[in-house]
């Protein structure tokens, strides 16, 4: 099955600056990955996805860029907000109708 | 819509018991999940269904079993409650007939298991 690996495990940034958070997949055959947010007692809700055909795709202050040979795909947040504070998790699909999450960020934004 | 609906949202059962964790979706969604959430593992794959009547087990499904009678429902059962169980649980579901759409999460419930 597939194994996706997420790191930082806790990102601490400074209000304005810019957060990265990586992850690698192990299943070549994987076609689809999103992130989600989770914000404290909350559930989790996507923010934004890739495909495989696609390399990067922006929203707002949040892209991500896919790396298909090297097996990794990353989420970046521009400018960040307090709001921003939340765990978020990385995810990839493969064709066995599965969704394999990573283990989560907690981004911390401070003020 | 009220979406994915799920309850209870806090349960504490001893060991041994069992119970249900009730799913239901009103978007007539295919594609229903159940993820439970422990703290530095993520969210990982109980048991999912890609259309009523179809089952089949995810990453971590031991103690657990699911059933999709309909569309709308997909519940979860403990059979016998272990202390290993204590999480928080998600129900989660797709328009799709598989997880590469995206999914729209219930509220979770909390389970302790004494």
């Amino acid at each position: 099955g597939e194994n996706v690996e997420q790191h930082p495990s806790t990102l601490s940034v400074q209000e304005g600056d810019s957060a990265v958070i990586k992850c690698t997949y192990s299943d070549s055959a994987s076609n689809y990955f999103p992130w989600y947010k989770q914000e404290l007692g909350k559930r989790p809700q996507l923010i934004i996805d890739i495909r495989s055909n696609v390399g990067e795709k922006k929203d707002q202050r949040i892209a991500v860029t896919l790396n298909k040979t090297a097996k990794h795909f990353s989420l970046h947040i521009t400018e960040t907000q307090p709001e921003d504070s939340a765990v978020y998790f990385c995810a990839a699909f493969s064709n066995d109708y599965k969704l394999s999450f990573g283990a989560g960020t907690t981004v911390t934004v401070r003020a | 819509n009220a979406g994915v609906t799920q309850t209870p949202k806090f349960q504490v059962l001893k060991t041994g018991q069992s119970m249900t964790l009730q799913c239901a979706q009103d978007m007539n969604h295919e594609y229903m999940s159940w993820y439970r959430q422990d703290p530095g593992m993520g969210l990982r794959l109980i048991h999912y269904s890609v259309g009523a009547g179809i089952t089949d087990q995810g990453e971590v499904p031991n103690g657990y079993n699911v059933s999709r009678s309909t569309t709308e429902d997909f519940p979860l059962r403990l059979l016998s409650a272990a202390p290993s169980q204590t999480s928080v649980y998600f129900c989660a579901s797709s328009y799709s007939d598989r997880a590469s759409e995206k999914l729209f999460f219930g509220s979770g419930t909390q389970l302790s298991v004494l």
